[in-house]
């Protein structure tokens, strides 16, 4: 049971244009949503977040935007850089206390077209 | 700046064969948590510990353990390696009362043959 799902396993976006990476969840128990960027043989990184009281978190080229309703997330990279090109994985957490444990969605990656 | 270092970056083992996937981290994080990255499937969580000798089940835990004997060092045990256990391993590491980002070490390739 895939409770966080990326439909899209690749995404190819020309440099300078806007990628959108998506990501829906089906648990209405999550409350904190995170994107995390992988590199071949590298360990995944923390990249922005957003809790389910917000509908939109930005930190520079990255925007997060919350869908409670439609439960659905999505990353926005404006402008997109060759450096952007990765795996994009969307994670999230319950609410319950002490259920510290992340869900990940199964990955989408993401090619910059030079 | 946080550091989750990983004893093996690649491994070769046999079936039948235990294998001791290592794990240190140097943030006094109370939350260590191991995963396994395969293509199609994302990170699925392995087992994960919230504090010295306490261990809780992931959602994957069958042919797996681990060992938490001190808060910096997180162990994962194969005890019979199988073929299905090729995988990328990833360990991880948060502090306690944290909203949920992870610091990730860079990942053990297992190949099982």
């Amino acid at each position: 049971d895939q409770q966080v799902k990326q439909n899209s396993p690749s995404l190819s976006v020309q440099e300078g244009r806007i990628s959108i990476l998506n990501c829906d969840y089906t648990n209405s128990m999550f409350d904190y949503f995170l994107w995390y960027k992988k590199y071949p043989a590298e360990g995944p990184t923390f990249l922005i977040s957003i809790s389910s009281i917000k509908d939109k978190n930005e930190d520079g080229r990255f925007t997060v935007f919350l869908n409670k309703s439609a439960k659905h997330l999505s990353l926005h990279i404006v402008p997109s850089q060759p450096g952007d090109s990765a795996v994009y994985f969307c994670a999230a957490k319950e609410v319950n206390f002490g259920n510290e444990k992340l869900t990940f969605g199964t990955g989408t990656r993401l090619t910059i077209i030079p | 700046d946080v550091k989750v270092t990983q004893s093996s970056r690649y491994l070769v083992k046999r079936t039948g064969e235990k294998v001791f996937l290592e794990c240190v981290q140097d943030m006094d994080h109370e939350n260590m948590f191991w995963y396994r990255q395969d293509p199609g499937l994302g990170l699925r969580l392995i087992y994960f510990s919230y504090d010295v000798k306490m261990k809780e089940k992931g959602d994957i835990p069958e042919g797996y353990s681990v060992s938490r004997e001190k808060k910096e060092r997180f162990s994962l045990i194969l005890e019979s390696a199988s073929t299905n256990q090729t995988s990328m391993y990833l360990c991880a590491s948060r502090g306690g009362g944290s909203t949920g980002e992870l610091f990730f070490g860079e990942g053990s390739r297992l190949t099982v043959l």
